[in-house]
């Protein structure tokens, strides 16, 4: 049973397209996250849902909109993609708190041509 | 804004040897955590740290939580081939806004050779 999962694992697309990165979790959590992890592997928050409530929304584009329909989904829609889109999205989920323990999808690794 | 100082960047090692990787930051964590991640998959978590001067072993492993909790290192005895991947601090500086908020370190990646 896979705890953390986002689809699709692989992401090719042109500048200028809008795509989504779905996430599911089943391990009750009442917080999820995205994360993007660039090429030099550095991994930074984008945002964070507790209890389908926007909690951190780090400096990112308005491009970049998450949206989560219920506790165990999180999606991330990203319009108009450009080239510096190009990265690793990973989706995570926790009890959140002040004692984080995530859990992380695989990533999805998008491709902008 | 809270950085996490993490090194070395890359550790290129022999089969049998040890090492040490070390994390740092200026600002005190409420707790801390290290991950390994291996390529196309997502970090997994090694251990999570709270109290200062903690220490915990993890077979080969052992983390250890400074004293003030602005720092942390991970050592690793007689490292295998099976060690190697990308390891990752991440620290929660707590309050407010920052609720579940993880920040990483730039990451060590280690390579043991056969």
């Amino acid at each position: 049973d896979t705890a953390v999962s986002q689809t699709p694992k692989y992401l090719v697309t042109q500048m200028g397209n809008d795509k989504s990165i779905k996430c599911e979790q089943n391990l009750g959590h009442d917080t999820m996250y995205w994360y993007k992890q660039d090429s030099k592997k550095f991994l930074k928050i984008m945002f964070s849902y507790n209890n389908k409530e926007l909690i951190i929304n780090e400096t990112v584009p308005n491009r970049f909109s998450p949206k989560s329909p219920d506790k165990a989904h999180l999606n991330l829609h990203i319009n108009s993609l450009e080239l510096g889109d190009s990265a690793v999205y990973f989706c995570a989920s926790s009890h959140g708190g002040y004692v984080t323990e995530a859990f992380f999808g695989q990533g999805t690794r998008l491709t902008v041509v | 804004t809270q950085l996490l100082e993490q090194s070395p960047q890359f550790l290129s090692i022999q089969e049998g040897e040890n090492l040490t990787v070390y994390c740092n930051s200026s600002s005190v964590f409420s707790s801390l955590q290290w991950y390994r991640q291996e390529p196309g998959e997502g970090p997994v978590l090694l251990v999570t740290v709270v109290t200062g001067g903690e220490v915990k072993k993890l077979k080969r492993l052992t983390f250890q939580f400074g004293d003030a909790r602005k720092d942390s290192s991970l050592h690793i005895t007689a490292a295998q081939p099976g060690d190697t991947g990308l390891y990752l601090c991440a620290g929660h500086f707590g309050g407010g806004t920052s609720y579940g908020k993880l920040t990483f370190g730039q990451g060590t990646i280690l390579t043991v050779h056969p």
